[in-house]
């Protein structure tokens, strides 16, 4: 079956515009995950969102950052007034139950260079 | 806070050689700990997990036990093959409500033929 998709697969933009990165979950999975994976930091997960509604946003970094989720779907993460530290690979993942008891499947990622 | 730290890499081996990826942990209570596997120009996936004290965890030929005296998790794989050739993560899920991964930084390992 349709695994985790993001779109777009790359994001070039200027330093100061907004940016939107998608993220399609597997159909029937109700936990949804941001992280971002960069050269400085490794790994960091960002939010967490079950059904709609986002229990854990303490990895956004700063108040630029914001994600969205709608009809226990699709996602969107927004990033305003882009800086060139958030260059970096930004990966959704989704799982049938949250935590311990779901595993975790990713996507591909979206790799945005702000310039 | 949870932290994960594994074993800095790059590492790079002959094929046939053993291997052995260190990972060691920090969680409040009894978290759950897993592998995830980078292959080149893919995405990340899991390669293993143990979610509880003296379970191992297996896939591919590689293992991993989880030493809940130690607070380790190492990767360990008899004989490696060059398709091996991937960046490794150490991580964990709280069992405490907190239900993100937390990722050690990666090993990257090279298999040479």
């Amino acid at each position: 079956g349709a695994g985790v998709s993001q779109s777009p697969s790359n994001k070039v933009t200027e330093k100061g515009k907004d940016v939107e990165l998608r993220c399609d979950p597997i159909s029937g999975h109700t936990a949804l995950y941001w992280y971002r994976q960069s050269l400085g930091q490794g790994l960091e997960f960002l939010i967490y969102f079950q059904g709609n509604s986002a229990p854990d946003k303490s990895g956004l970094p700063s108040d630029r950052f914001s994600a969205e989720r709608t009809g226990g779907s699709v996602s969107t993460l927004t990033i305003q007034r882009t800086q060139q530290e958030d260059s970096a690979v930004y990966l959704c993942a989704s799982s049938r139950a949250a935590g311990v008891a779901g595993e975790q499947y990713f996507g591909p990622g979206t790799r945005l260079t702000v310039t | 806070g949870d932290s994960v730290t594994q074993m800095e890499g790059p590492v790079t081996l002959s094929e046939e050689a053993c291997l052995t990826i260190n990972c060691t942990y920090t969680a409040t209570g009894y978290p759950s700990l897993f592998w995830y596997v980078q292959y080149p120009g893919e995405g990340l996936q899991l390669l293993l997990k143990a979610t509880k004290a003296d379970d191992k965890g297996s896939n591919k030929g590689f293992e991993a036990t989880y030493r809940k005296e130690t607070t380790s998790f190492h990767l360990e794989k008899g004989s490696v093959q060059v398709s091996d050739s991937a960046v490794y993560f150490c991580a964990l899920i709280s069992n405490f409500g907190n239900e993100k991964l937390t990722f050690g930084t990666g090993t990257r390992l090279t298999i040479i033929p």
